[in-house]
């Protein structure tokens, strides 16, 4: 099983592009979520969903938009990247109440 | 004040007993976990805990869960180098039928000969 798939894995943008984060997971999980992760800051929920079709804002969404068309997809965008957003993201899945999976993360530098 | 706190480090000596504290906030919390998240690496389930429970042991890893202090502990005993990792501390509940997991800012393990 591939699990929780991200791509890409790692990315440099300049000020100002856009770009889009992929997330795949084979396990036909409901949830799915965007967290960024900096220094000392932990885990912050961008966006989540609970369902195809679905999302959700957390707790720091301004500057992303996400889609879910597929239930195992969860697509986050940058519309206009800027260098705050530099970070390491991730995306998770899980079934209701369970266990949480992860993907391995993007690094997304922003110059 | 945040949902989940943790406090950042903790030092140890190999072989000894580690002890990583964590309080929450939400008494409707249902379930808590332990994550482990390694040098480069997404975050991986160490165990877990039902919030009708007040311990769970596997293996060298102990949690205690003090309900009315909301707080919770993983003993990580006989610590091993390969233990060094960041550790997370998270909480789930239901919301509008959904879980939303909140994690606390996690606390790097450092283990030392």
């Amino acid at each position: 099983n591939a699990g929780v798939t991200q791509t890409p894995k790692f990315r440099v943008l300049k000020t100002g592009q856009s770009m889009t984060l992929l997330c795949a997971q084979d396990m036909n999980h409901e949830y799915m979520y965007w967290y960024r992760q900096d220094p000392g800051m932990g885990l912050r929920l961008i966006h989540y969903s609970v369902g195809e079709g679905t999302t959700a804002k957390g707790e720091v969404p301004d500057g992303y938009n996400v889609s879910r068309l597929k239930k195992q997809n969860f697509l986050l965008g940058l519309e206009s990247a800027a260098p705050s957003q530099t970070s390491v993201y991730f995306c998770a899945s899980k079934v209701g109440s369970g266990e949480l999976f992860f993907g391995e993360g993007s690094r997304l530098t922003v110059l | 004040g945040e949902d989940v706190e943790q406090s950042l480090f903790l030092s140890v000596r190999e072989g000894d007993s580690s002890v990583i504290n964590c309080t929450y906030t939400d008494s409707s919390s249902t379930y808590l976990y332990w994550y482990k998240q390694e040098p480069g690496a997404g975050l991986q389930l160490l165990t877990y805990i039902f919030s009708n429970m007040d311990m769970k042991q596997d293996q060298r890893l102990t949690v205690l869960l003090n309900k009315k202090d909301k707080h919770l502990s993983l003993r990580i005993a006989d610590t091993q180098t390969g233990d060094s990792a960041i550790y997370f501390c998270a909480e789930s509940q239901a919301s509008g039928g959904s879980y939303i997991p909140t994690f606390g800012r996690g606390t790097s393990l450092i283990v030392h000969p």
